[in-house]
């Protein structure tokens, strides 16, 4: 089983700062099956980048994402009000899928 | 556009059987373009896989939970069917299905299209 760690498990900023979002995998991600997913309470996960740098459908330019084998980042440029969620990143690789604990984001 | 939707009991009791349905509409759940997932989250708590399926059938369950679930299609009503048995209360959780794009057997995009969630409590 790959294990996903993420850092930091808070990361508090203010609306337009960038946050950097880090995500280690145990062993090296095949392919680089890495994606990240934004969560907020009452909403259903949604896919930001995988790949690990391709942003999905719709997703603003600021979110981009970079790494490979087994360091991951997500940075998000010039935060919005609506950014400030929970941070998780996936591995989509070999199975078991496994998630990372999330970063939360403070505003 | 692709949809998925859950529905299911809400509340189940220890040791009982829990079975969710994620309705797809949009596309059909045949289509080998796709592929389809469960998920779920405890209170409180991170993200979880449970299972993912194929539409060709390969299925593959989280081996944590693999002794208690089942994956299960109904080509005629176009959705999916968890069945988890002998649930507690560690099996309380947000269940959510999810649908990625597929492309050839190991190519896959990561679950893009999720379903609102479904509540469960076990009590």
């Amino acid at each position: 089983e790959i294990v996903l760690t993420q850092s930091p498990g808070t990361l508090s900023l203010s609306p337009g700062e960038r946050a950097t979002l880090s995500c280690r995998a145990s062993q090296g991600v095949y392919t680089d099956y890495l994606a990240w997913y934004q969560k907020k309470p009452g909403q259903p996960p949604k896919l930001l980048v995988f790949g690990p740098s391709t942003r999905a459908t719709g997703v603003p330019h600021r979110f981009s994402g970079s790494g490979s084998g087994t360091d991951f980042t997500l940075t998000i440029d010039r935060l919005e009000p609506e950014d400030f969620a929970v941070y998780y990143c996936q591995q989509y690789s070999t199975t078991p899928l496994t998630f990372g604990q999330g970063t939360r984001l403070d505003i | 556009q692709l949809q998925v939707q859950e529905s299911g009991p809400g509340l189940v009791k220890p040791s009982e059987t829990l079975s969710l349905t994620c309705s797809v509409s949009g596309g059909s759940i045949t289509n080998t373009d796709y592929y389809w997932g469960w998920f779920r989250q405890p209170p409180g708590k991170g993200l979880e896989w449970i299972a993912y399926r194929y539409s060709g059938g390969s299925t593959y369950y989280n081996p944590t939970l693999k002794s208690r679930i089942t994956i299960s299609v109904d080509t005629s009503r176009n959705h999916f069917s968890l069945t988890l048995t002998s649930v507690t209360a560690a099996d309380t959780a947000t269940y959510y299905c999810a649908s990625g794009r597929s492309y050839n057997p190991g190519v896959r995009d990561p679950f893009d299209v999720w379903g609102q969630g479904t509540s469960v409590t076990v009590s």
